[in-house]
């Protein structure tokens, strides 16, 4: 059982360009996260999604958006990429609402340019 | 002032040790509390929730202190494998809210 995955491991990215980082879980989780960690700044969240088929903003959404058509997959769209984007991102889920306990994927290296 | 506030260290220990983590929380309405773990360039994972009475597993008791709006972590008997960084995390209405974690590092 791989938990949750995350793809891809690092990017580097021009500014401008359309990026799509990809979130799966395997272990039917009904809630899904993304979240960006920055020095000094703690996790932060971007979106969620509490069920299939529904999404809400975060903390941090602006320049981000993520659809849910299935259980499985979460991913997060970068739609034109800004240096300020540069980040750690991690996806998690948890089973019930979005106050049990987070399972995090192995994250995301992002640097854009 | 941010939400959660935890001093970033690094607290430096040696083996055997007991170490205590202070975190505090600025809404009083805050209803559920949490520790996770960070390990280096990895994701981090729950080490343990803060129940209103305290709770103890194993080397680590964690405690809450509605009053003065701070939790705690003790470590006693600190292992290398300790070393890592600690999140402090509160649960205020409807959003977890992450504290920017305190450094530890365990030494021989």
């Amino acid at each position: 059982i791989a938990g949750i995955t995350q793809a891809p491991t690092s990017q580097i990215l021009a500014a401008g360009r359309r990026m799509t980082l990809r979130c799966t879980q395997d272990m039917r989780h009904n809630a899904m996260y993304w979240y960006r960690q920055d020095l000094g700044l703690g996790l932060r969240l971007i979106h969620y999604s509490n069920t299939a088929g529904t999404t809400g903003k975060g903390e941090v959404p602006d320049g981000y958006s993520v659809s849910r058509a299935n259980t499985d997959d979460f991913p997060l769209t970068l739609a034109s990429a800004v240096p300020s984007q540069t980040s750690v991102y991690f996806c998690a889920s948890s089973e019930g609402t979005r106050f049990d306990e987070q399972f995090f994927g192995p994250g995301t290296r992002l640097t854009v340019l | 002032r941010k939400e959660v506030e935890q001093d970033p260290g690094p607290f430096n220990v040696p083996e055997g040790a007991t170490v205590a983590f202070n975190c505090t929380y600025s809404n009083s309405a805050s209803q559920s509390f949490f520790w996770y773990r960070q390990d280096c360039r990895k994701e981090p994972k729950l080490l343990m929730s803060v129940y209103s009475s305290g709770n103890e597993d194993g080397r680590f008791t964690a405690q809450l202190n509605r009053a003065s709006q701070y939790i705690s972590l003790l470590i006693r008997d600190s292992k290398l494998s300790d070393s890592a960084t600690y999140l402090c995390v509160v649960r205020s209405f409807q959003k977890l809210v992450f504290g920017t974690g305190t450094r530890l590092l365990v030494s021989p």
